[in-house]
């Protein structure tokens, strides 16, 4: 059965700085990877799609990596915002279950002004 | 255009009551996921639909969940006999197609339930 584990499971930082967030899976065998972000009390929009052939996927000021033979991927911020508050998680897709996607529990972040 | 949409926000009901909830997905995908997220935690996985059939329900707690989409678009995700247990956000979420790397899934606002 996949597993999902992001950590850290809460992190804090300053208004400015990079920061890395990561995640990691038990089975690598999947589909695809994605990242979602999700502000309090709302669903989910989707940030990052990295395809089980690619490595990373770039959007704006993030960029989502993939490493599927570890099992990792990290989601890098660059130039932190107080508008990117929000918990950030990561799902896979197994290329044997179906289409479900199997999520972590999240990183709460919080980038103070 | 419009996104996946859940109805109703939010629902109160007390314990041993019928829900129905409902989701609109966005227009042109015939895959739809239902997904159950507990207070600080990840969402978990409870049915998918290509098209009107249920093509996999493993994530059905138990046989009080059933979920049906009789015309291919919308879906309803029905509780019977709630407990306290299920209280809980119900998000739905929509995508293009499955069996494919290509597949985005996109997710409405969902549903929170609270059984008193």
């Amino acid at each position: 059965k996949q597993e999902v584990t992001q950590i850290p499971a809460a992190l804090s930082v300053p208004e400015g700085e990079n920061l890395v967030l990561n995640c990691s899976f038990t089975d690598s065998a999947i589909y695809n990877l994605q990242w979602f972000r999700q502000d309090p009390g709302k669903g989910l929009t989707s940030l990052l799609l990295i395809q089980s052939s690619q490595r990373e996927q770039t959007s704006g000021r993030l960029n989502a990596s993939l490493d599927k033979s570890s099992g990792r991927s990290t989601l890098y911020i660059a130039a932190s915002q107080p508008g990117d508050s929000a918990t950030y998680l990561c799902a896979v897709m197994n290329n044997n279950a179906g289409n479900m996607l199997t999520f972590g529990g999240g990183t709460r972040l919080m980038v103070k002004p | 255009g419009a996104g996946v949409s859940q109805t109703p926000s939010n629902k109160v009901t007390e314990k041993g009551k019928y829900v129905e909830l409902r989701c609109d997905p966005i227009s042109g995908h015939t895959a739809l996921y239902w997904y159950r997220q507990s207070l600080g935690q990840g969402p978990e996985f409870l049915i998918y639909f290509q098209g009107t059939g249920a093509a996999d329900d493993s994530g059905l707690p138990n046989d009080r969940f059933f979920a049906v989409r009789p015309e291919g678009s919308v879906s309803t995700l029905k509780i019977q006999r709630t407990e306290r247990g299920d209280s809980a956000v119900y998000l739905c979420a929509s995508s293009y197609s499955s069996g494919s790397s290509y597949n985005e899934q996109f997710f409405g606002p969902g549903t929170r339930l609270t059984v008193l």
